[in-house]
């Protein structure tokens, strides 16, 4: 079935670095949402990227969408404490008729 | 952040056991959504409902049996559970089923005795 691969896994971080996590489809999106999950939460959503090679900002977050449309990163300069979580890219397929599928996430610690 | 609520917030039940997970969005939205996060899964779909209707089953056991008798409310009754299936269970909704922002709810931390 439809999959995104999603790293990497795990990622510890000092406090002050930089931070990616990256998103791989096999096949072409409609669009793709990013959502944070902090440890004993739930998921809430950050962003949508819908178009070809979109760029996203929130403060120390920017979203991008591939040309292709088969894949996405996150990228947190500067990371804080607050940035802890997990971070998961979820896509809609091409298909279109489909729910959301969500990739397997990345945890990010960030030691102080 | 109370649009999407669940209760019980944590559930200890012994493998026997029947209980219910309850769901309620305040958001009116139209598509709800059962997910299951474990350490070796995180967020699998279990089932799909929209206006009502199940629009989707992945392929979960029958122990587990889900019911939306509205577009606000979402039970998932259980019994005759495993030990395998201690996990967080998440309710989420959004407005429609396809092409939306998914709104979860604070889960239901499950363990199987």
């Amino acid at each position: 079935g439809q999959q995104v691969m999603q790293i990497p896994q795990y990622q510890h971080v000092q406090e002050g670095e930089d931070f990616t996590t990256y998103c791989n489809s096999s096949t072409t999106l409609s669009n793709i949402q990013w959502y944070k999950q902090r440890p004993g939460g739930h998921p809430v959503f950050l962003i949508q990227l819908v178009k070809s090679g979109e760029v996203k900002k929130q403060k120390r977050l920017t979203f991008q969408f591939g040309e292709a449309k088969k894949n996405s990163s996150l990228h947190i300069t500067a990371t804080q404490t607050t940035d802890v979580g997990t971070y998961f890219c979820a896509e809609y397929p091409n298909s279109g008729n489909t729910p959301l599928v969500f990739g397997k996430g990345t945890r990010l610690s960030v030691i102080a | 952040e109370t649009g999407v609520t669940q209760t019980p917030r944590h559930l200890v039940m012994g493998m026997t056991n029947k209980k219910s997970l309850k769901c309620e969005q305040h958001l009116g939205h139209n598509a709800m959504y059962w997910y299951k996060q474990s350490a070796k899964k995180p967020l699998e779909l279990m089932f799909v409902y929209n206006f009502k209707e199940q629009t989707e089953n992945n392929s979960v056991p029958s122990r587990f049996s889900p019911e939306c008798p509205n577009s606000s409310h979402l039970f998932l009754h259980l019994h005759t559970l495993q030990p395998e299936d201690s996990a967080l269970y998440l309710c989420a909704s959004s407005p429609d089923r396809v092409q939306e922002t998914q709104y979860f709810g604070p889960g239901t931390r499950l363990l199987v005795l």
